[in-house]
């Protein structure tokens, strides 16, 4: 099947620092990926999308700035949240798919914690 | 506006009784439905989508475009089948991306 990692799970940082996630696919060459937030008892919230070699396109209310995504590799992107602030806790999600209209398999999160 | 309404944060059963997991979307054309569902303690997973038509772990789903609803529907609910379930929409040439509802948690009890 399709694996998608996350690195790493959990991470604790000082408000002010930046962190970065690491999504990785596995066994499959990922054109697509896509981060969401998830706060606690709630939904998913799509983030934005990135293309392999292109640009991420963020959703309407995300700043990008704040939150840097690269994608610069069939098998890895990353998010990199900078200049961290409380607020910015939250489990955050990646998934991965062979392109648009095809499935997307989710990663296992990564828990954010910002003191 | 492009929605998925899951109005039951919590659905408990009792083994054995039929469950009906409700969900209601809002998309002005003709979307792709999803059911993903997420174990305790495991990550995200798709349990079945509409264009499949299939049966899944006994689940099915109907698309009704009248009603504009995607109910999960199980007649025989297992105690492994506790778990939270999101109902998603894909809509035409949005390049994949995902609208996630708000999740029903459901709990199958002995």
């Amino acid at each position: 099947g399709a694996v998608v990692s996350q690195h790493p799970s959990r991470v604790i940082c000082k408000s002010g620092t930046s962190v970065k996630i690491e999504c990785r696919s596995l066994d499959f060459q990922a054109t697509t990926m896509f981060w969401y937030r998830q706060f606690p008892k709630q939904s998913l919230m799509l983030m934005a999308t990135s293309n392999e070699g292109s640009k991420a396109t963020y959703e309407q209310g995300v700043e990008k700035d704040k939150f840097l995504i690269n994608h610069a590799s069939l098998t890895l992107s990353t998010l990199t949240v900078t200049s961290a602030h409380p607020e910015d806790s939250s489990f955050y999600i990646c998934s991965a798919s062979r392109g648009q209209s095809y499935e997307q398999y989710f990663g296992p999160g990564t828990r954010l914690t910002v003191t | 506006a492009q929605r998925v309404t899951q109005p039951e944060k919590l659905l408990s059963v009792f083994k054995g009784a039929p469950v009906e997991l409700k969900c209601n979307y809002s998309y002005s054309g003709s979307p792709e439905l999803f059911w993903y569902v997420q174990y305790s303690r495991q990550r995200l997973q798709l349990l079945l989508r509409h264009i499949s038509r299939e049966s899944i772990k006994g689940f099915t789903a109907d698309l009704n475009k009248g009603e504009t609803s995607f109910h999960l529907k199980k007649p025989f609910a297992q105690e492994e089948d506790s778990a939270m379930y999101y109902c998603a929409l894909e809509g035409n040439n949005q390049g994949g991306k995902l609208i996630f509802g708000q999740g029903t948690e459901l709990s199958v009890k002995p």
